[in-house]
């Protein structure tokens, strides 16, 4: 069955710096890829959803990219403030509506004032 | 709404005692997920309801029940605790996707974090 990687578990960033968090997975059929934000104490939100045809997606402060060829989902905040402190988590779905997510083990994130 | 509550918030079992947990959800969502998160792994799908349809993962088939009464509830159940069921439950919810999107969002709840002494 699918297997998905996360690296690295723990990062610490000053803040302004950059973060970048990678899923890599294993599944060829894999195409739905979801990026969510655990701030202590509180739910999973989900930060982006990407289609396996798009490539590059551009959100609030951060972009995701998806290889398909290398299998690798990637997570760039690009100026890293203190609000992003927190555990995120990718997941990985395949497009035969069997409803289920197959998580990474999460990158606890740390950004330094 | 997009809200998924989630009681108890914190659960003390003894070993061998049943565990009874609730999750609801008012998106009229038609599938009700739950996973199992331990320290440092990654949330671990257990079971899910599509509709009024169990479906249980199976390496964890004997271990966990559920049911599910109306479309706004789901229960985890656990017939006797053991030390390894210690570890935050999640329950997430959904809805089947449309306009050929099968996927739709799961949104989870804050959790239930059950200690087994």
């Amino acid at each position: 069955g699918e297997q998905v990687e996360q690296r690295p578990p723990h990062l610490s960033v000053r803040e302004g710096d950059s973060a970048v968090i990678t899923c890599t997975y294993t599944d060829p059929n894999s195409y739905y890829f979801f990026w969510y934000k655990q701030e202590p104490g509180a739910s999973l939100q989900l930060l982006m959803k990407v289609f396996s045809s798009t490539e590059i997606n551009e959100g609030q402060g951060f972009t995701v990219l998806l290889n398909k060829k290398d299998k690798r989902l990637s997570l760039n905040l690009t100026a890293a403030h203190p609000g992003d402190s927190a555990a995120y988590f990718c997941a990985v779905s395949e497009d035969t509506g069997n409803y289920k997510y197959v998580f990474g083990a999460g990158t606890r994130l740390k950004v330094i004032a | 709404d997009t809200t998924v509550k989630q009681n108890p918030r914190y659960k003390l079992a003894r070993v061998g005692k049943p565990v009874n947990l609730i999750c609801s959800q008012t998106m009229n969502h038609d599938t009700m997920y739950w996973y199992q998160k331990k320290p440092n792994q990654a949330p671990k799908l257990l079971l899910f309801y599509y509709d009024k349809i169990l479906n249980r993962e199976a390496d964890t088939f004997e271990k966990f029940q559920s049911s599910r009464p109306n479309n706004s509830f789901c229960s985890l159940y656990i017939g006797s605790a053991g030390l390894e069921y210690s570890a935050m439950y999640l329950c997430a919810s959904s809805r089947k996707g449309t306009g050929g999107f099968n996927q739709d969002t799961q949104y989870f709840g804050p959790g239930t974090r059950l200690l087994v002494l």
